[in-house]
């Protein structure tokens, strides 16, 4: 089946520091959407992107959708302790049956004050 | 506008026992989609519904795993005959279509299912 590879597992980074994680497929997805998952909670949507090479900013997130379909990466600049959390890739093919996400393993982000 | 709600939020089952969970999707929604989740490991899809209409349930267990969205009330996942290795985090994801753009996939904060 489709597989999204993010690495590394984990990052640590300083407080104010920008970081940018990368993910790729061996396939095309039509749709790639970004999201962050706290202890316990489920995933909650950061930035959706529908066409490639595009660039869409939310915040001091920056994420890109790559020209060859098969990756996209994420940025976040300035962090804060409030970015702690797991980041997870998501791909999509399409509408209907296509809907369904395949999800990265997520990448654990942690901040040092 | 309540987000996507799901109950309970921790379920313990001995083996061989039904484990029951439920999803409310947000208001407006009529799209339902299940992810299992295991620990340090991505979400992968189970099934998905629209009301009562299974579109999609090739990630779904043939044996023992059954989902259902009423035309009124929640969807519910249904695991029977629960094992071990049911054990994980179920999430319920809900959208206002049957795909993008603009019919984005909300997470409810999942039921955690342990199996004794």
């Amino acid at each position: 089946g489709q597989q999204l590879n993010q690495s590394p597992q984990s990052m640590f980074i300083q407080e104010g520091e920008d970081v940018s994680m990368n993910c790729t497929s061996s396939s095309i997805f039509n749709t790639w959407l970004w999201y962050k998952q706290d202890p316990g909670e489920g995933p909650v949507l950061l930035i959706a992107l529908y066409k490639a090479g595009e660039l869409t900013s939310n915040g001091r997130l920056t994420a890109q959708f790559g020209i060859t379909r098969k990756d996209s990466f994420l940025n976040i600049s300035a962090s804060i302790p409030s970015d702690v959390g797991i980041y997870f890739c998501a791909g999509q093919l399409g509408a209907g049956a296509n809907s369904k996400l395949t999800f990265g393993k997520g990448i654990t982000l942690s901040v040092r004050p | 506008n309540a987000g996507v709600m799901q109950n309970p939020r921790h379920l313990v089952r001995r083996r061989g026992q039904e484990a029951r969970l439920r999803c409310s999707p947000m208001k407006g929604h009529s799209h339902v989609y299940w992810y299992r989740q295991l620990p340090e490991e991505g979400l992968k899809f189970m099934v998905y519904l629209q009301k009562e209409n299974i579109i999609d349930e090739s990630g779904m267990p043939k044996e023992r795993f059954s989902a259902e969205f009423p035309k009124e009330g929640p969807s519910i996942l249904r695991i029977q005959q629960v094992v071990r290795g049911d054990s994980a985090a179920y999430f319920c994801a809900s959208s206002s279509g049957p795909g993008p753009p603009g019919a984005e996939q909300f997470f409810g904060p999942g039921t955690r299912l342990t199996v004794l």
